[in-house]
């Protein structure tokens, strides 16, 4: 049960720098998310997708870039890194939207540093 | 704008106390409420979920309930166990394509 993975798990951008973080799910789920989360800010939804081939805005998605291609992968990319992007990304799926039915499932996170 | 605090910001406790994590929200039109668990480096693991309409929820050891019209939810874990020791995080739901989370309580319970 590989439930949500997120790759690569870390990684050190240069300003300017693009890269692309993917998420993957084996559950089946509808929903997907992406979040960053900050030290003393909580969480912060950057993007997500209510199913494939479909995504939209969350509170913080600028600098920001998602594509959910296939039900299973959610891709996040930076297309010119900035420091302020320094971060752990996390991905979420859900059956419910916003885990509405109580399974809000997490990927173990991928730490980004932008020098 | 709905804002969610959770105090205290850390707390350490003795291994068998009974303690309440607090959660306060601005806005009391809320979908449901959501407590999640964190280790460190990890992501996060659903405990309970509280619909608006309910005013409790259990699971073992932990109890959460909701107050909507003062805005506060508290997570209630009893006989506090060494592995109970991570960051605690409470969420909203307020129906505008978002979950508001709180910065959480790091919980350390000493063996």
């Amino acid at each position: 049960n590989a439930g949500v993975t997120q790759t690569p798990k870390f990684r050190v951008l240069k300003t300017g720098q693009s890269m692309t973080l993917l998420c993957a799910q084996d559950m089946n789920h509808e929903y997907m998310y992406w979040y960053r989360q900050d030290p003393g800010m909580g969480l912060r939804l950057i993007h997500y997708s209510v199913g494939e081939g479909t995504t939209a805005k969350g509170e913080v998605p600028d600098g920001y870039n998602v594509s959910r291609l296939k039900k299973q992968n959610f891709l996040l990319g930076l297309e010119s890194a900035a420091p302020s992007q320094t971060s752990v990304y996390f991905c979420a799926s859900s059956s419910g939207l916003f885990g509405s039915t109580g399974e809000l499932f997490f990927g173990e996170g991928s730490r980004l540093t932008v020098l | 704008k709905q804002e969610v605090t959770q105090i205290p910001a850390a707390l350490s406790v003795p291994e068998g106390e009974n303690l309440v994590l607090n959660c306060s929200f601005t806005d009391s039109a809320i979908y449901n409420l959501q407590w999640f668990r964190q280790d460190p480096g990890k992501g996060l693991t659903s405990l309970l979920l509280i619909q608006s309409s309910q005013r409790e929820q259990t699971s073992g050891r932990l109890n959460a309930s909701l107050d909507k019209s003062s805005g506060r939810s508290t997570l209630y874990i009893a006989a506090s166990q060494p592995g109970d020791s991570a960051t605690y995080l409470c969420a909203v739901d307020t129906g505008r394509r978002a979950l508001t989370f709180g910065s959480g309580t790091r919980l350390q319970v000493q063996p």
